[in-house]
């Protein structure tokens, strides 16, 4: 099975940074996902890491540590409109589902 | 269209009625998933298709839940006899790429309330 841990909310100030952490137990690790939920829409895809480090997209970075079963997803320049829910997911090898975790709430106050 | 689409987007039913559930993925999209999403909760995985075979239907929480997709394009989750448990998001999502290591592009979503 999986088990993958994120916190349920957080808050930050716009303009800043934010990172929001996320651990998994699985066997046959087969890479890690995050995606964004905006309230009452659809999830969108984020980032996709299947190697050791840090991959970096405009304001949103994503890094992965295989051995510590550790990832994060760095937010920089914070705007309003983050203000969601990052659902952490990882796929195993052996199944073609993702695994979802329970998201993070992100809410950005000015 | 564009996106992958859901039908409809709001459904309620009362308890013991049966619902369908539509998703018309991106056209040319292998893999196709369906996912239920309590409120608060992140999706939890119910079945999965690769093309017209379902090769996974582990996370269907009972016999009362079926999905189709015989054409290996449109598929179809079917609730029978529903119960108020089953109230939540019914998400769908298609891949290119078979399994899990593609991109997932979800529907927005069936809201399914059981009275």
């Amino acid at each position: 099975g999986q088990n993958i841990d994120q916190p349920t909310e957080m808050t930050a100030t716009e303009g800043a940074i934010v990172q929001i952490n996320c651990t998994y137990q699985t066997s046959g690790f087969n890479g890690l996902f995050w995606y964004q939920q905006h309230a009452g829409e659809a999830p969108t895809f984020l980032s996709y890491n299947v190697l050791d480090g840090l991959e970096e997209k405009g304001r949103f970075s994503s890094f992965l540590s295989r051995s510590k079963g550790y990832s994060y997803l760095l937010l920089k320049e914070l705007q309003m409109k983050d203000s969601a829910s990052y659902l952490c997911a990882v796929g195993n090898r052996g199944y073609q589902k993702v695994t979802f975790g329970i998201g993070t709430k992100l809410q950005v106050i000015p | 269209g564009a996106g992958v689409s859901q039908s409809p987007r709001y459904k309620v039913a009362k308890r013991g009625q049966d619902v369908a559930l539509r998703c018309d993925p991106i056209s040319g999209h292998v893999s196709l998933f369906w996912y239920q999403q309590a409120l608060g909760q992140g999706p939890e995985f119910l079945t999965y298709f690769q093309n017209e075979a379902q090769l996974d239907k582990s996370g269907l929480p009972s016999d009362r839940f079926f999905a189709e997709r015989p054409e290996g394009s449109v598929s179809t989750l079917k609730i029978q006899r529903t119960q108020q448990e089953d109230s939540a998001v019914y998400l769908c999502a298609s891949s290119l790429t078979t399994g899990n290591t593609g991109e997932l592009f979800f529907g927005e979503g069936s809201r399914l309330t059981v009275l």
